[in-house]
This record gives structure tokens, C-alpha cells and sequence, in this order.
């Protein structure tokens, strides 16, 4: 079983929808949550910073961590096309090494 | 603008041949790292280093060395190219403490024939 488990998509909606994309972990010592965000041809960029549980709120984009059901969630209100690309999450128990998930594919559709 | 630089965006190699994958950071990071980037397998970890000449294995370090001799630079040595090697090859960096932020590079597209 992966430590960090990611539903690969590919995901494809239409613009003005909201977008759900989410992690699962099996590792109950991580703290630190974080999605990325991988443009075509690119690197990935860090896009929401989480530590511990709650959630985060930056612009069109919400970030969600339960740790006692071990699930994060990213959250798109109001997605664009330029908010295709693949997202990433990553997670670490602190100053370690981020474990990544597979990483999932989304399609805004004009 | 912070920046992670690597050499070459994309290789052909055959199969046995050495191949230096580098990469420099601007940012006087202490942390850098390499990763590779497969479909349905996200990025794994192949080495880690945490200051200069220093070097950690990841979760997949077989078939691969690093060398770090000056603090900005991390370079990925295959010592052996073959064909289970054809990857998207990330470098990545960053400060030392805490879990912050990791910049990475454009990525190299490595493919051996």
C-alpha cells in the first residue's frame, strides 16, 4: 500500500465548476500538507501550505485536512481553463522528506 | 526571482552510457534534492543532500549517484544508462529547518534507447 494515495484522474470539467481533488494517507505522523500545482512541460509550484488540521483559504482555492479520517482536500471554486494542470499533494511528519501522491490530471473546458 | 536551473531539458542516451544530470540553485539552499516523475507513480525521491558533500539515498537510489561540491550545484550521475531509466528527472531545493516550501527546476526529460 502507498504511504499517500492520489486518484490520477484524468479529471475534466467545465469552466465556472467547482473541483474537488483529494489524498488519502496511511501515515498517521505526517503534519505538514501541501498541494502543487504542475503546468505542461513544468515544474511543480507550491499552491497551498497546510500545517495539522482545518482549512486554508486562498482566493478561488480552499485546502482541507482530516487527520482523523487521514484525508486532505483541494478545493476550485469557480475554475478556470488556466487552472488545468496536473495537482500534487505532499505531505511530511516535519523537517523530512515530502512523500508525494501520484498526482491528478484536470481539464477546465471552456 | 528565486530559481532552479537544469542543464538540459531533454536527452537521448543509449543504453551503458554515463549520463550528468545537473542542476544549480540561486537561492544559497541548504536542502536539494532529486526526484523522478512517472506516469501513475507520482515523484519518488532518488537522492537528497543537506549541505555541501553531503549526500542521502532516497527511496530509489539503485542505479543512480549525486555529487554535491559546491553549495548551489547538485548533479545526478547514472553510471550505466538503460531503458527502465527513461524518466522525467526533477531537482529540486530548499532552506534548511522546518518543511518549507521546495522550488524545483523545469525538469529533464531523460529517454535511453
Amino acid at each position: 500500500q502507498k504511504e499517500v494515495e492520489q486518484d490520477p484522474g484524468p479529471l475534466s470539467v467545465p469552466e465556472g465548476a467547482i473541483v474537488s481533488l483529494n489524498c488519502t494517507y496511511s501515515n498517521s505522523a505526517f503534519q505538514y500538507f501541501m498541494w502543487y500545482r504542475q503546468y505542461s512541460r513544468k515544474g511543480p509550484e507550491l499552491l497551498m501550505y497546510t500545517y495539522s488540521s482545518g482549512n486554508k483559504e486562498d482566493g478561488r482555492f480552499t485546502a482541507q485536512v482530516d487527520k482523523s479520517s487521514k484525508y486532505i482536500s483541494l478545493f476550485i471554486r469557480d475554475s478556470q481553463p488556466s487552472d488545468s494542470a496536473t495537482y500534487l499533494c505532499a505531505m511530511s511528519e516535519g523537517a523530512q522528506k515530502l512523500v508525494f501522491g501520484q498526482g491528478t490530471r484536470l481539464t477546465i473546458n471552456p | 526571482d528565486v530559481k532552479v536551473t537544469q542543464s538540459s531539458r531533454y536527452l537521448v542516451k543509449r543504453t551503458g552510457e554515463k549520463v550528468f544530470l545537473e542542476c544549480v540553485q540561486d537561492m544559497d539552499h541548504e536542502n536539494m534534492f532529486w526526484y523522478r516523475q512517472d506516469p501513475g507513480l507520482g515523484l519518488r525521491l532518488i537522492y537528497f543532500s543537506y549541505d555541501v558533500k553531503m549526500k542521502e539515498k532516497g527511496d530509489i537510489p539503485e542505479g543512480y549517484s549525486v555529487s554535491r561540491e559546491k553549495k548551489e550545484r547538485f548533479s545526478l550521475i547514472l553510471e550505466s544508462a538503460s531503458t527502465n531509466q527513461t524518466s522525467m528527472y526533477l531537482c529540486a531545493s530548499r532552506m534548511s529547518g522546518g518543511a518549507g516550501e521546495l522550488f524545483f527546476g523545469e525538469g529533464s526529460r531523460l529517454t535511453v534507447l
